[in-house]
């Protein structure tokens, strides 16, 4: 069965400071990924994902994220984030049986 | 016009009792799954239906048992709640086929047992 790491719990950043959250999976076959946000009280949202074809994936809200197979990861991305950004976010891989993984998430908190 | 809907939206409830969440989705998807989110905001899945069919029944107790009347619907019971089931479920759906695997989710149900 696959899994899903993302290695940073709780990040803190200021307003226009450049985000890269990183996710990395472990899989043998072909996998479909994504990345959903967690806005605080609001149910999950998919901010992006990846099938196949062009790696660098771009989202809703100026997020993008680039697939290197190479390095099993999917790492999120936003060159400069708002206070409105702050929320939970969670990378998923998904896999040949239909089985959905996710991370353990990573807050993200935004400093006016 | 909600995708995904799930009833209640808080539930708190004593230890022991029995306890349903309802899901519906109006997009016309065939498989539906339950997550559970913990205090660490983890989400684990806990079930998927296809088109009426479990198709994962990853390793939770089998106090807690999906039931779906029709693929629009997908409810949770739960038997015998536990302090440790307290917690945020997720409905969610998906069309079958991978090529347009993008799963729509639920505004939650947060279960809080005392």
């Amino acid at each position: 069965a696959q899994s899903v790491s993302q290695h940073n719990h709780h990040v803190i950043l200021s307003e226009a400071a450049s985000l890269e959250l990183g996710c990395n999976y472990s899989y043998g076959g072909t996998v479909n990924l994504f990345w959903y946000v967690q806005y605080p009280g609001q149910h999950l949202q998919l901010l992006l994902k990846y099938f196949s074809g062009d790696p660098l994936v771009k989202g809703i809200k100026g997020f993008e994220a680039e697939f290197i197979k190479s390095k099993f990861s999917f790492n999120l991305r936003k060159p400069s984030v708002q206070w409105s950004d702050t929320a939970e976010y969670f990378c998923a891989v998904r896999g040949n049986n239909n089985d959905m993984r996710f991370g353990a998430g990573t807050r993200l908190t935004v400093k006016p | 016009d909600t995708a995904v809907s799930q009833t209640p939206k808080y539930l708190v409830t004593q230890m022991g009792n029995d306890k349903s969440i309802k899901c519906e989705q109006n997009l016309g998807h065939d498989t539906m799954y339950w997550y559970k989110q913990d205090s660490k905001k983890f989400l684990k899945i806990m079930f998927s239906y296809n088109n009426k069919e479990l198709i994962i029944n990853e390793t939770v107790p089998n106090r807690f048992s999906p039931k779906s009347p029709d693929k629009a619907h997908l409810n949770l019971h739960i038997n015998s709640l536990e302090l440790g089931d307290s917690a945020v479920y997720f409905c969610a759906s998906s069309q079958a086929q991978p090529s347009t695997d993008t799963q729509y989710f639920g505004p939650g149900t947060r279960l809080t047992v005392l």
